[in-house]
This record gives structure tokens, C-alpha cells and sequence, in this order.
């Protein structure tokens, strides 16, 4: 079956312009999750999504940062202002969240975002 | 707060002798345990997971790991590596089972033909 997909897979911005990067999480998976990888380093968590709502946004670095998922489906992560340390991997994961058992977090291949 | 430390930033090793990546974590309370593999272009892939019961797991594509809490450790092994094992590996640890995890800076691997 599919996995979780991205778009774009790259995104070459200037600075102080906005952006959204979009993801596709695995269907049925009622979990969703952002991180953001700068070059060297592990991944970060940034927001996690249960169904529509946030329910953890505190890996959220400011206020340029927002994401949605009206539909409890895709997510869009929207960056306003764009800064030239915004520029890193943008990961999102998908997982099922059924009770008393493991979630696996299933990873996408990520969102590569420049900023100029 | 929890943190992951993975002290090595990068291993070399020739292909078909062992590796060892080294994990060690603060968390106050029984932690989940994780590897994950990158390769490039790729997305993070579950190697094995840790949550209680024997403290050495088996995963995928023949790799091992060890809990050992006294040490807070959760090293990653594989007895003979092949050249596609070459990817950074993540150590990480989450608070449950389905909740946001927290990574370690990652451990690039070369294999030495």
C-alpha cells in the first residue's frame, strides 16, 4: 500500500516569503506528526496531530509556524516570514493509534526547504 | 526532559566485520526505545523498538540491540555488515507507546569495501 507522501519534495524560497508543505499520511492513520531535520542532526519534533486537532504543538519554535489538518487527513504545515534558518528537512510521520498496542510512526521522505 | 546521545558522529567499517552504534538516554521513567535507518532520499525506517520484557531485541535486516538500564544505554549492533548498510542511524526514545519522539544527533555509517 502507499506511504506516507510529501509535496513538494523540495522547496527553494526567499526569505520573508511564505510557504506550505503539504503531507499525505498512510489512510486509516488517525495520528500525524511534523519534525524538522537540520543538516547533521536528528530529526525535532515540531507538532503532533490527533485526528483534526493539535494535540502537542509545543515543538512549534514561533509563531511563523502553523499547521493544519481540517479533514483529520492531509496536514499542511504553513511558514510565514521565512527565515534562512528555516532552511532544513521537513519530516511528517502517520501512525494508527489503537489502544494497548504499539503506533510505529511511519515516516515520509520528507520536504527538503531552502531559503534564500 | 528526555535526551538521546549518540557519542559517535561518524563510524567507518569494513564490510563483513561487526558494528556497534552507541545510544544512551536521560528520561525519568521507562523509556521507549527506538533505531531508526535513513539512506538518502529515504525516509526514517523502524530498525527495532524497546518497550519492556527482553532487553535484547531483534529487528530488521539483522540487527540487534541491547537495553541495559543501569547504564541508560541502548546500543545497536549487526555481527557482519554488508555495504548497504552504509545510512545514518537514529536512536531515539518516546514518552508512550504513539507520542511525539526525541532523536539522538545520528551516526553516519561507511563501509569500507
Amino acid at each position: 500500500g502507499a506511504g506516507v507522501s510529501q509535496t513538494p519534495s523540495n522547496k527553494v524560497t526567499e526569505k520573508g516569503k511564505y510557504v506550505e508543505l503539504r503531507c499525505d499520511p498512510i489512510s486509516g492513520h488517525t495520528a500525524l506528526y511534523w519534525y524538522r531535520q537540520s543538516l547533521g542532526q536528528g530529526p525535532e519534533f515540531l507538532i503532533y496531530f490527533q485526528g483534526t486537532g493539535a494535540a502537542d504543538d509545543s515543538g512549534l519554535p514561533n509563531d511563523r509556524f502553523f499547521a493544519v489538518r481540517p479533514e483529520g487527513s492531509v496536514s499542511t504545515l504553513k511558514i510565514q516570514r521565512t527565515e534562512r534558518g528555516d532552511s532544513a528537512m521537513y519530516l511528517c510521520a502517520s501512525s494508527s493509534r489503537l489502544a494497548g498496542a504499539y503506533n510505529e510512526q511511519f515516516f515520509g521522505p520528507g520536504t527538503r526547504l531552502t531559503v534564500l | 526532559a528526555q535526551s538521546v546521545t549518540q557519542p559517535d558522529i561518524h563510524i567507518t567499517v569494513s564490510e563483513g566485520a561487526s558494528l556497534e552504534l552507541r545510544c544512551n538516554y536521560s528520561y525519568g521513567a521507562t523509556p521507549y526505545l527506538f533505531w531508526y535507518v535513513q539512506s538518502p532520499g529515504q525516509g526514517l525506517q523502524l530498525l527495532l523498538k524497546y518497550f519492556s520484557g527482553d532487553t535484547l531485541v531483534q529487528g530488521i535486516k539483522g540487527f540487534e540491540a541491547e537495553f541495559k538500564r543501569s547504564q541508560s544505554s541502548f546500543n545497536l549492533r549487526k555481527p557482519s555488515v554488508h555495504w548497504s548498510d552504509a545510512a545514518e542511524y537514529f536512536c531515539a526514545v518516546g514518552k508512550a507507546a504513539g507520542n511525539k519522539l526525541t532523536f539522538g544527533g545520528g551516526t553516519r555509517v561507511l563501509v569500507k569495501p
